[in-house]
């Protein structure tokens, strides 16, 4: 069975910081790695996908790194913003019914 | 083109009264994910359907809940005789069919329940 663990649970860092999130999965056998932020009462806005066969996925700010070997992937934001604060979830997509097993989660506080 | 609908957004039900939730996928997706968010917990999978079909229903209440997805019309989500412990965010997510397996899934802004 698929678990997935985020750390640190909380974060907060002044404006302008490079900060690195982490998330570890026990079965490494994923078909793609999936990072999410939630802002509070809303829905998910997709960020980055990682497919297996890739080590990272790079947007603006944002890079996710993948090693299925030690089940881990890092989402790092580069001079983060307060708008940058949110929740920030990951998700492994395991293969079979496509269902994302989700990570607890960090959240995020941007400080101006 | 617009993203994954839900409705309604916020939905009150006292014990023993009928949920419906619906979700219109984003247009070409063929594939729709339920999952649940219980208050202070994570995001659990809860069915996942194609047209006509459910693919995986693994992560579904074995009583009360059913999820549907006609080939008309938006998927719903039912719950017969919610309880108190029903109460929490359901999110349906679509994603197309893609021949490198990739499915990624693009969520609604979700359905908030309310049992009183």
């Amino acid at each position: 069975k698929q678990e997935v663990t985020q750390i640190p649970a909380a974060l907060s860092v002044p404006e302008g910081e490079n900060l690195v999130l982490n998330c570890s999965f026990t079965d490494s056998a994923i078909y793609n790695l999936q990072w999410f932020r939630q802002d509070p009462g809303k829905g998910l806005t997709s960020l980055l996908l990682i497919q297996s066969s890739q080590r990272e996925q790079t947007s603006g700010r944002l890079n996710a790194s993948l090693d299925k070997s030690s089940g881990r992937s890092t989402l790092y934001i580069a001079a983060s913003q307060p708008g940058d604060s949110a929740t920030y979830l990951c998700a492994a997509h395991t293969g079979g019914g496509n269902k994302l097993t989700f990570g607890t989660g960090t959240q995020l506080k941007v400080e101006l | 083109n617009a993203g994954v609908m839900q409705n309604p957004r916020h939905l009150v039900r006292r014990r023993g009264q009928e949920a419906r939730l619906r979700c219109s996928p984003m247009k070409g997706h063929s594939h729709v994910y339920w999952y649940r968010q219980l208050p202070e917990e994570g995001l659990k999978f809860m069915v996942y359907l194609q047209k006509e079909n459910i693919i995986d229903e693994s992560g579904m209440p074995k009583e009360r809940f059913s999820a549907e997805f006609p080939k008309e019309g938006p998927s719903i989500l039912r719950i017969q005789q919610v309880v108190r412990g029903d109460s929490a965010a359901y999110f349906c997510a679509s994603s197309p069919f893609s021949l490198a397996g990739t499915y990624e899934q693009y969520f609604g802004p979700g359905t908030r329940l309310t049992v009183t």
